[in-house]
């Protein structure tokens, strides 16, 4: 298998305070890797797909201005959710591509005060 | 457009019951296929995939067939055990290896 870390896995904030949340492959590198967010007793959605070296790509009603995806290295994507409110409050979930399978991490929980 | 379908729950089984969870999926092309699966506290776990028409998926006495002919992959156990109680998501990938999610079905299997 393969190991995908988050870091950290709760975080609580006050309104209009930024947030930034890292994924990282332990076992292996990974060019690719996505945000997806979960909302409670709610599905997985994807937020974005985070590209080592260059821009990441948001699906659409994302905004790319609030949710800032940096994937500066092999092993690593951060998410940053800025300005954040109550109503960015979830679960934030990433994954990377292993060998054509797909790993998670275990997710980071966000409270927004 | 890129989507999938999953029955929802909550779902409610006794020990030994036979269970079924269906999924439909939309999409152009040819997807692969997964059920994940989360048990309560812990992150999305690999339960099972198919990668083309026919491919049976199986894994911890859980099943799955992807059916081209009706868009299909629902899942089955023979047998559920109180261990089985879980979320499950049916899930397609695209080329691209971008996820889409089912709603998820909670199951609570009861001794």
């Amino acid at each position: 298998g393969a190991v995908v870390s988050q870091h950290p896995s709760w975080v609580i904030c006050k309104s209009g305070t930024s947030v930034k949340i890292e994924c990282r492959s332990l076992d292996f590198q990974a060019t690719t890797m996505f945000w997806y967010r979960q909302f409670p007793k709610q599905s997985l959605m994807l937020m974005a797909t985070s590209n080592e070296g260059s821009k990441a790509t948001y699906e659409q009603g994302v905004e790319k201005d609030k949710f800032l995806i940096n994937h500066a290295s092999l092993t690593l994507s951060t998410l940053t959710v800025t300005s954040a409110h109550p109503e960015d409050s979830s679960f934030y979930i990433c994954s990377a591509t292993k060998n054509n399978e797909q790993f998670f991490g275990p997710g980071t929980r966000l409270t927004v005060l | 457009g890129n989507s999938v379908t999953q029955m929802e729950g909550p779902v409610t089984l006794s020990e030994e019951a036979f269970l079924t969870i269906n999924c439909t999926y939309t999409a152009t092309g040819y997807p692969s296929l997964f059920w994940y699966v989360q048990y309560p506290g812990e992150g999305l776990q690999l339960l099972l995939k198919a990668t083309k028409a026919d491919d049976k998926g199986s894994n911890k006495g859980f099943e799955a067939t992807y059916r081209k002919e009706t868009t299909s992959f629902h899942l089955e156990k023979g047998s559920v055990q109180v261990s089985d109680s879980a979320v499950y998501f049916c899930a397609r990938s695209n080329t691209g290896n971008q996820f889409y999610f089912g709603t998820g079905t909670s199951l609570t299997v009861i001794p």
